[in-house]
């Protein structure tokens, strides 16, 4: 059974950026699906970052996509975020998510737990 | 960017039914996914495409589509449903973006 698990450091600075990294378990980040990362702020909905395949496409999401690169290591099973220029706007939970997809559908149907990433000097 | 939108809270009577809804443009082309978020956790896939349920999620979660809305209903509702849900959709401006509704917060008196 394919799992998902978070890591990066809790606490980032006002400007500075943003890594975290998802490492796949169970199962193989080159399978015919999409990763993706989704964050959601303190007492607020949910908000997708972006996506990636094993080949190395992305798809962002327009509103972050001048600050934000995702990144995929076959070697160690697992893809990666980074977020630019980060400010308390940013401070959220982060999720890692694998995208089912079929033919007329898709769907995140496996997550990560989730990390809080705290922005603050 | 498109937007899907939720009403902010819904109630129902334990063991009654309550459906809820996603609005949005992107909902005439592509299907809605629903999510379940409680208190503290990960959100959990209850339903996707026309109305397919994951191994595991009760069969008193169901989903349908008409034009620009699409619906969770669960039929029946338990104290354990109570709980955050969120709906997605890809983005239909064609830019490959996908995209939450705004949230529903359900509880179960």
């Amino acid at each position: 059974q394919v799992q998902l698990q978070e890591s990066g450091p809790g606490l980032v600075k006002p400007s500075g950026t943003l890594s975290l990294t998802c490492a796949v378990s169970g199962g193989s980040i080159s399978s015919s699906n999409w990763w993706s990362w989704i964050r959601q702020p303190p007492g607020k909905g949910l908000e997708w970052i972006g996506e990636i395949y094993h080949s190395g496409s992305t798809n962002y999401n327009p509103s972050l996509k001048s600050r934000v690169t995702i990144s995929v290591d076959k070697s160690k099973n697992q893809f990666s975020l980074k977020l630019s220029s980060v400010t308390a706007a940013d401070t959220a939970v982060y999720y890692c998510a694998r995208i089912l997809t079929g033919y007329s559908h898709d769907a995140f149907d496996i997550w990560g737990q989730g990390t809080m990433v705290t922005v603050s000097s | 960017s498109s937007e899907l939108t939720q009403d902010p809270a819904v109630s129902v009577a334990l063991g009654q039914t309550v459906r809820i809804t996603c609005q949005g443009d992107s909902l005439r082309s592509y299907y809605a996914s629903w999510y379940q978020q409680k208190p503290g956790q990960a959100p959990v896939l209850v339903i996707y495409g026309k109305n397919n349920r994951p191994s595991g999620i009760p069969d008193r979660f169901s989903g349908s589509s008409s034009g620009n809305t699409a619906s969770l209903t669960i039929t029946g509702a338990q104290a354990e449903d109570e709980a955050d849900y969120y709906c997605n959709s890809r983005d239909s401006s064609g830019n490959h973006a996908r995209v939450f509704g705004t949230g529903t917060k359900v509880t179960v008196l």
